[in-house]
C-alpha cells in the first residue's frame, strides 16, 4: 500500500536559519502530495500541495517540489521564524488509497 | 464560508461511558473522513464516508467504534464503552470530491477525548 516517510524530529533551528524537512513516498499511480502544519492544540492546516510531477507548491515562504524520479516532496524555507514552530506532516492521496496517507510528522522548534 | 466544524472540542468521559463526536463538513462537501491522533503520534485514518454510505472503514477498530453520515445533519463518530486507550484527538476532514483525484482535504480543529 501507500506510505509516506518523513525525516524524524525534533528539529531545532535558530531564527532565520534554512529549513529542510525530507519526505519520500511510495505509491501506485500518480499521487497528489501535500504538506500540512499543526500548531499546538490546533487542527491541521493545509500548507501547500502539488498534484503532478515537477509541480512546485508554495505558501508563506515554504516550498516543496514534486520529484517523481526520487519519489520525494521535501519541504524548504529559506529563513524560519519563531512563529513557524509547529508539527509538519507530509501526506499523499490518489495512490491505492482513497484518503490521505500521512507521514509521522516532524516537530520543528525555532528559537529566537 | 465556514470551515469544517467539530464539536465538542474537549470531552471527558469515564471508562465505560459513550463518546459522540460530531462533524459538519465545509459547505458543499459531501466526503467526510475521520482520523485519530494518539499522543505523540501521527494521524491514523479511521473511516471515509459519503452521505449515507461508508466508503472505507479499514482503519476503524472492529469493536466499539462506529461512524455515520446521515442525509441530514453532521457526521457522528461514536465510541462505546470507552477505555483509557481511546484518549486521543479525533480529527474530521472533508472534501468536495474524491480525495484520490487530488482534491484537497480540509480539517477541523479536532475533538480531544480524555478518558478518566
Amino acid at each position: 500500500g501507500d506510505s509516506v516517510t518523513q525525516m524524524e524530529g525534533p528539529v531545532t533551528l535558530s531564527e532565520e536559519a534554512f529549513l529542510t524537512i525530507n519526505c519520500t513516498y511510495t505509491a501506485t499511480g500518480y499521487p497528489s502530495l501535500f504538506w500540512y502544519v499543526q500548531y499546538p492544540g490546533e487542527g491541521l492546516q493545509l500548507l501547500l500541495k502539488a498534484t503532478k510531477a515537477d509541480d512546485k507548491g508554495s505558501n508563506k515562504g515554504f516550498e516543496a517540489t514534486y520529484r517523481k524520479e526520487t519519489t520525494s516532496f521535501h519541504l524548504e524555507k529559506g529563513s524560519v521564524q519563531v512563529s513557524d514552530s509547529a508539527v509538519y506532516f507530509c501526506a499523499l492521496t490518489g495512490g491505492s488509497a482513497r484518503q490521505l496517507t500521512f507521514g509521522s510528522g516532524t516537530q520543528l522548534t525555532v528559537l529566537p | 464560508n465556514a470551515g469544517v466544524m467539530q464539536n465538542p472540542r474537549h470531552l471527558v468521559r469515564r471508562r465505560g461511558q459513550e463518546a459522540r463526536l460530531r462533524c459538519s463538513p465545509m459547505k458543499g462537501h459531501s466526503h467526510v473522513y475521520w482520523y485519530r491522533q494518539l499522543p505523540e503520534e501521527g494521524l491514523k485514518f479511521m473511516v471515509y464516508l459519503q452521505k449515507e454510505n461508508i466508503i472505507d472503514e479499514s482503519g476503524m477498530p472492529k469493536e466499539r467504534f462506529s461512524a455515520e453520515f446521515p442525509k441530514e445533519g453532521p457526521s457522528i463518530l461514536r465510541i462505546q464503552q470507552v477505555v483509557r486507550g481511546d484518549s486521543a484527538a479525533y480529527f474530521c476532514a472533508s472534501s468536495s470530491d474524491r480525495a484520490q483525484y487530488g482534491n484537497t482535504i480540509y480539517f477541523g480543529e479536532g475533538s480531544w477525548l480524555t478518558v478518566v
